[in-house]
């Protein structure tokens, strides 16, 4: 089945304790994405990868780090995570950018729901 | 600076029909999608527009006017599990996808 997976999908955890939210997709998908999702806001883009070995930063990076080593896993890492990084995170893939068509259509993971104390 | 605006909130009875706007402002246009979501879930691709005019898919239809920033969703026939949130999302000229709120639609019996 294709699809988009996340671990764990929910962690509790506290202040400075370093943490990896993992994220694979069997898709074969060039593009991945980073998102975290908090009441009232939309989605907020944390990095982005438009391919293995390219990352870049989204509208809100800081705290965050990101690893794109191979096409499949696109691993978020919160060195020292603070309450304020309390959220839902998703992961997205897509086939490709830059197309401009339906193909850019992004699939997302179940999310995971991070509360850090 | 890039904006969305969608309503918050709407409210519909079973059966009806709805309208869902959004207005978009983006630095370059590379198409538009609508995604749903259902609470604590993930979102899930619902319609992609690139060109003016209107995509129908079933119970669900999108429209586009680029010259005016413009898209709606229209939802026929709605059903209790059509209860979600409705997010807007323009590719701006970098390909990102920006990102509305949402809008919450609550069906009524």
């Amino acid at each position: 089945e294709a699809q988009v997976t996340q671990n764990p999908r929910y962690l509790i955890t506290v202040t400075g304790k370093k943490l990896t939210v993992t994220c694979s997709q069997n898709m074969n998908h060039e593009y991945m994405s980073w998102y975290r999702q908090d009441p009232g806001l939309g989605l907020r883009q944390i990095y982005y990868s438009m391919n293995v070995e390219v990352t870049d930063k989204g509208d809100v990076p800081e705290g965050y780090k990101v690893s794109r080593k191979e096409k499949r896993n696109f691993p978020l890492i919160l060195e020292s995570p603070s309450p304020n990084q309390t959220s839902l995170y998703f992961c997205a893939s897509s086939p490709r950018l830059a197309g401009g068509s339906s193909t850019d259509t992004q699939y997302f993971g179940p999310g995971t729901r991070l509360t850090v104390l | 600076g890039q904006n969305i605006d969608q309503p918050t909130e709407m409210t519909a009875t079973e059966g009806a029909i709805v309208q869902i706007n959004c207005t978009y402002q983006t630095s370059g246009f590379n198409g538009l999608f609508w995604y749903q979501q259902h609470a604590g879930e993930a979102p899930t691709f619902l319609s992609y527009n690139v060109l003016d005019g209107l995509e129908e898919k079933g119970r669900f239809s999108s429209f586009l006017s680029r010259s005016k920033g413009y898209s709606y969703l229209l939802l026929k026939e709605l059903q209790m599990k059509d209860s979600a949130s409705y997010l807007c999302a323009p590719m701006d000229s970098n390909y990102q996808l920006i990102w509305g709120a949402g809008t919450k639609l609550i069906i009524k019996p």
